[in-house]
């Protein structure tokens, strides 16, 4: 089946720095990819949409100045968390799909960021 | 908004049948999907449901009632591998755009 990776898949990072993580289909081109964020024991939030060469549709009360995303080619998606916060703190899933009327959505193993 | 509920924690036995019930309300419906997740992973999908019935897959059925905005994920057989959480989860707009909106997961423990 289709891969999708993240990294890193952990990362510890101090207030007030920014952290990437990065998206990537290994063996299909993802013309849209979805970022989500995961608390302790709750389900997945979508945050946003990137669609290859255009700007992220952002979920309602997810703030894109914050939350900054770029989805330059069709294989890599890049989340970046700018001056992060304790609050910040989760796991945080991309998942990818083809073109087409496909309905499935391929997840990455997932990030988990703490901020200190 | 969107709405999905489903039970927040759910019990069973070696060998026994266990049913996770999800109901939802939403501005649209264009699929209704179930994943597993297993503690500091990433969901693996299940099942997909678009019409009314009951889709098996194995072990795994699942069921779709769009009148009553309802559907159930059946296991069978359980096996201690099936402990997990359970993700119900419904697209809410139109085909290729695939947006999925997720309830808060049920989390299953299957004891011998």
């Amino acid at each position: 089946g289709a891969v999708v990776s993240q990294h890193p898949s952990r990362v510890i990072c101090k207030s007030g720095t920014s952290v990437k993580i990065e998206c990537r289909s290994l063996d299909f081109q993802a013309t849209t990819m979805f970022w989500y964020r995961q608390f302790p024991k709750k389900s997945l939030m979508l945050m946003a949409t990137s669609n290859e060469g255009s700007k992220a549709t952002y979920e309602q009360g997810v703030e894109k100045d914050k939350f900054l995303i770029n989805h330059a080619s069709l294989t890599l998606s890049t989340l970046t968390v700018t001056s992060a916060h304790p609050e910040d703190s989760s796991f945080y899933i991309c998942s990818a799909k083809t073109s087409g009327l496909t309905y499935e959505q391929y997840f990455g193993p997932g990030t988990r960021l703490t901020v200190t | 908004g969107q709405n999905i509920d489903q039970p927040t924690e759910m019990t069973a036995t070696e060998g026994a049948i266990v049913q996770i019930n999800c109901t939802y309300q939403t501005s649209g419906f264009n699929g209704l999907f179930w994943y597993q997740q297993h503690a500091g992973e990433a969901p693996t999908f299940l099942s997909y449901n678009v019409l009314d019935g009951l889709e098996e897959k194995g072990r795994f059925s699942s069921f779709l009632s769009r009148s009553k905005g309802y559907s159930y994920l059946l296991l069978k057989e359980l096996q201690m591998k099936d402990s997990a959480s359970y993700l119900c989860a419904v697209r809410d707009r139109p085909t290729g755009a695939n947006n999925l909106f997720f309830g808060t997961g049920t989390r299953l423990t299957v004891i011998p």
